[in-house]
């Protein structure tokens, strides 16, 4: 079973700064199967990025996902407001689904 | 506009039984994989079970196989997790998601209902 990690547990930066989020993966991955979530209070996850480093409809180009193998990045490249919220990647593999345990990003 | 809602959710005492139900709109259900996955109150995602499009597969995380049954009516567009033998650490936010096989991924997520397993 594939187990992911994500770095760091909580982020603090100010807005228009760059945020860059990682996940590791205990065993080499597919980046295919790679995708990333984002999660507002109270809301429930929207997919950002999927097969590492393809935006899901909608995305804004400030995300941007990158990485193979076992380590993966989620980028912001300048923070608005509305990205202070809560980051998930999640691998598919042998029909079941792993999540990592999430990345806060929080306003400094 | 792709919808899906989730019902059933409740307090239920360890044990207990419990059925979920979602129901979709805005897209092909009868053509589309589906999905169970939950949040504990203040942690992170967990993947509970998937079904393929046609019924005929299903798949479940080691921490519910056995317990829970994961089914669906593609002529109410319904996806539905029947629970059973239901214990503290069930206890979450169920989310109903359509999921994309061939790609891993899962473009669409209700809004969840609450899960509760206390005496």
């Amino acid at each position: 079973e594939i187990v992911l990690t994500q770095s760091p547990g909580t982020l603090s930066l100010s807005p228009g700064e760059r945020a860059t989020l990682s996940c590791w993966a205990s065993h080499s991955v597919t980046s295919n199967y790679v995708a990333w979530y984002q999660q507002r209070p109270r809301q429930a996850p929207r997919l950002l990025i999927y097969g590492a480093s393809s935006r899901a409809t909608g995305i804004p180009d400030r995300f941007s996902g990158s990485g193979s193998g076992t380590d993966f990045t989620l980028t912001i490249s300048r923070l608005e407001p509305e990205d202070f919220a809560v980051y998930y990647c999640q691998h598919y593999g042998s029909s079941s689904w792993t999540f990592g345990q999430g990345t806060k990003v929080e306003i400094k | 506009e792709v919808q899906l809602l989730e019902s059933g959710g409740a307090l239920v005492q360890p044990g207990g039984s419990l059925r979920l139900s979602c129901a979709a709109s805005g897209f092909t259900f009868s053509s589309s994989a589906m999905s169970w996955v939950r949040q504990t109150p203040g942690k992170g995602l967990e993947w509970v079970s998937a079904i393929s499009a046609d019924g005929a597969a299903t798949y479940y995380a080691d921490s519910v196989k056995g317990r829970f049954t994961i089914s669906r009516d593609n002529s109410k567009s319904t996806l539905c997790l029947q629970m059973s033998s239901l214990r503290a650490e069930d206890t979450a936010v169920y989310y109903c998601a359509k999921v994309l096989f061939g790609a891993g991924y899962f473009p669409y997520w209700g809004q969840g209902t609450l899960v509760t397993v206390s005496s």
